[in-house]
């Protein structure tokens, strides 16, 4: 009964280059949520989607990042033309969507984005 | 600014002792969560208590909520050095959807 499977673990891109982080949610879970850390920090709500509809980017900047969480296959969260302050641990969260709101998010590993 | 602010950002004891954190937020919540990272991992849910409750316990945690203040306070009792972490709490906020809204955060260490 996997968990919440995040990838890549690790990620080096150099400034101009375009990031796509991959989550797959916890099987039976239809809602997902990308959250950026930066170190010693908590941890700040990007977007928020539910299968093939985003209900919440409020926290993602309106320039370079998209998410998606298409009707089959992972979510991706992509960011474009990445500079040195894309730099964080993005962390990926789901829910089943059924415990209403506010309810017990599970998170994967993480990928750490390193940018050059 | 952040729903949640934990206090204090940093705590070390010894094994064996109590550790007490306390987060403070701002607006009206349904429920609030208290999350424990390990380095470099993800976050992993510890309990969550409900506004209309006052006190839950789990294992060697216990939780309360005082919603007139808007806090609330993790202790972990009889420490040890597995225990070291960062914990977070998290809250929904009436009118914030389903996403949580994490503080900063407490970073404990335990020693053997």
């Amino acid at each position: 009964n996997a968990g919440v499977m995040q990838n890549p673990r690790h990620l080096v891109r150099r400034r101009g280059q375009e990031a796509r982080l991959r989550c797959s949610p916890m099987k039976g879970h239809s809602h997902v949520y990308w959250y950026r850390q930066l170190p010693e920090e908590g941890l700040k709500f990007m977007v928020y989607l539910q299968k093939e509809n985003i209900i919440d980017e409020s926290g993602m900047p309106k320039e370079r990042f998209s998410a998606e969480f298409p009707k089959e296959g992972p979510s991706i969260l992509r960011i474009q033309q990445v500079v040195r302050g894309d730099s964080a641990a993005y962390f990926c969260a789901s829910s089943p969507g059924s415990g209403g709101r506010g309810e017990k998010l599970f998170f994967g590993s993480g990928t750490q984005l390193s940018v050059l | 600014s952040q729903q949640g602010e934990e206090d204090p950002q940093a705590l070390s004891i010894q094994e064996g002792e109590n550790a007490t954190m306390n987060c403070s937020y701002k607006t009206s919540i349904n429920n609030l969560q208290w999350y424990r990272q390990n380095s470099g991992r993800g976050l992993v849910h510890l309990i969550l208590i409900r506004s209309n409750e006052r006190e839950k316990h789990s294992g060697r945690l216990r939780v309360t909520l005082d919603t007139s203040k808007k806090s609330s306070s993790l202790l972990i009792t009889a420490s040890r050095a597995a225990d070291t972490a960062s914990y977070f709490c998290a809250t929904d906020g009436r009118n914030a959807g389903n996403m949580l809204t994490f503080g900063g955060g407490t970073r404990l260490m335990v020693k053997p």
